[in-house]
């Protein structure tokens, strides 16, 4: 057990909806990154938000955005899905700082979300 | 960017040894990380190394060579829990804080 948590487990939209997953940090973790894994392949990076401001995107569309919470909790909002957004959802919370320079830690992953688009 | 490889499938007899390959091509490189993730489940961390050498934990090791852009997971005393997949992740360090790039990932098969 990490101690990350997400909601919901299982989700089913039709193309063109919204959708939201949320998703509940490690205790003493600021920071969250979230990923899109599809089936047999490695989790792909969406964005990371750490004090509540996205510091880092991978190479998704803008209708896939985040919010991070005073908290340190975290959204995932994927607008107008398409069906290759059919995928295994994971968050995974971390501890960034300044050191030597920046850096974020270990990465701990939450159950994920199964969104499924028909 | 990066490049991730590792191997698509090992299948290895319980009680033996298998290890798992992984090489990587980065822009920059801030430590490597491996992770286990059975089926329908989390990714869970192993190890990690950020220093060329060899990591123990127990029945995993890992190794890295920065120099090579080469690291490999061990598992010795296979057991049947043991298959699953194995993720072999890089922290990129030189975009933002350090962004995990993960490939596709290795399933291992034990067998009886």
């Amino acid at each position: 057990e990490t101690g990350v948590t997400q909601s919901p487990t299982h989700l089913i939209k039709t193309r063109g909806q919204q959708v939201t997953l949320r998703c509940s940090s490690q205790s003493g973790h600021n920071t969250v990154s979230w990923y899109q894994q599809a089936l047999g392949q490695g989790p792909q990076f969406i964005f990371q938000y750490y004090r509540e401001e996205e510091n880092g995107r991978g190479n998704f569309p803008p209708r896939f955005s985040g919010l991070q919470f005073p908290n340190y909790s975290s959204e995932l909002n994927v607008n107008a899905l398409e069906l290759d957004d059919s995928a295994l959802y994971l968050c995974a919370s971390s501890l960034s700082g300044t050191t030597s320079g920046r850096y974020t830690d270990t990465q701990y992953f939450g159950p994920g979300t199964r969104l499924t688009v028909l | 960017g990066q490049n991730i490889d590792q191997p698509t499938e090992m299948t290895a007899t319980e009680g033996a040894i298998v290890q798992i390959n992984c090489t990587y091509q980065t822009s920059g490189f801030n430590g490597l990380f491996w992770y286990q993730q059975h089926a329908g489940e989390a990714p869970t961390f192993l190890s990690y190394n950020v220093l060329d050498g060899l990591e123990e934990k127990g029945r995993f090791s890992s190794f890295l060579s920065r120099s090579k852009g080469y690291s490999y997971l061990l598992l010795k005393e296979l057991q049947m829990k043991d298959s699953a997949s194995y993720l072999c992740a890089v922290r990129d360090s030189t975009d933002s804080w350090g962004k995990f790039q993960f490939g596709a990932g290795t399933q291992v098969v034990v067998t009886p």
